[in-house]
């Protein structure tokens, strides 16, 4: 079955802690992306790619560090840059067909709590 | 700045009501997305509306984009409790045609809770 997998489910980490959280898509998608989601709010975009080896940053990309070394791979390394790290992250992948449409695929997002 | 504006936030209605949520947003944009959002879960993309006056149904949800007014509804009919969970709109941050989708700023979400 084709899609997006995140791991792990649920991540703690210390203070100071680097982290990564794994993303990997076998949609033969290009572009994917990582968002971070707080309680009550929206998603709001950390870094995206749109083909391999380029990344740019998004709205709220301090503290935050991505590679794209693999069209199926985009991790993410939350740094102890990171003042307030605690959220819900999903990331994504989409299309874009000739017709106009795209679909945006999620993965099942990593739960990080800071201790 | 796009700035995306849900209302209601909450919503509690009876099972068997009608209901409208409204997404407004501040710049030009060609596209919108709707999404769903289950407690403690992913994203499901619902509904993609690709120009004005694009209009789409999946069962009790129908989804609508007036881009001159720059407004988006998701009306519920007959509601049911499955339909109990967090929907989200998003607007895309260019106007390209070949905007990708994941460019996009979401609205804060309507938590919809449908009771018997």
């Amino acid at each position: 079955d084709g899609g997006i997998t995140q791991s792990p489910k649920y991540l703690f980490r210390k203070e100071g802690q680097n982290v990564t959280l794994s993303c990997e898509q076998n949609l033969n998608h290009d572009a994917m992306y990582w968002y971070r989601q707080d309680p009550g709010q929206g998603l709001r975009l950390i870094y995206y790619s749109q083909i391999v080896n380029d990344f740019q940053k998004g709205d709220i990309a301090e503290g935050y560090s991505v590679s794209r070394e693999k069209k199926e791979s985009f991790p993410l390394t939350v740094t102890s840059a990171q003042k307030n790290p605690t959220a819900f992250y999903l990331c994504a992948s989409s299309v874009e067909t000739g017709l106009g449409t795209d679909t945006q695929y999620f993965g099942p997002g990593t739960r990080l709590t800071v201790l | 700045e796009l700035k995306v504006e849900q209302n209601p936030l909450f919503l509690s209605m009876q099972e068997g009501k009608n209901y409208t949520i409204y997404c407004n947003y501040s710049t030009t944009s060609d596209r919108l997305y709707w999404y769903r959002q289950d407690p403690g879960k992913s994203l499901e993309s619902l509904f993609v509306l690709l120009s004005n006056g694009a209009v789409k149904q999946e069962g009790r949800l129908m989804a609508s984009l007036d881009t001159k007014a720059r407004l988006s509804t998701l009306h519920i009919t007959a509601a049911v409790h499955d339909l109990s969970a967090t929907y989200f709109c998003a607007v895309p941050l260019s106007k390209s045609y070949n905007t990708n989708a994941g460019k996009s700023t979401f609205g804060d979400g309507t938590t919809l809770t449908v009771k018997p």
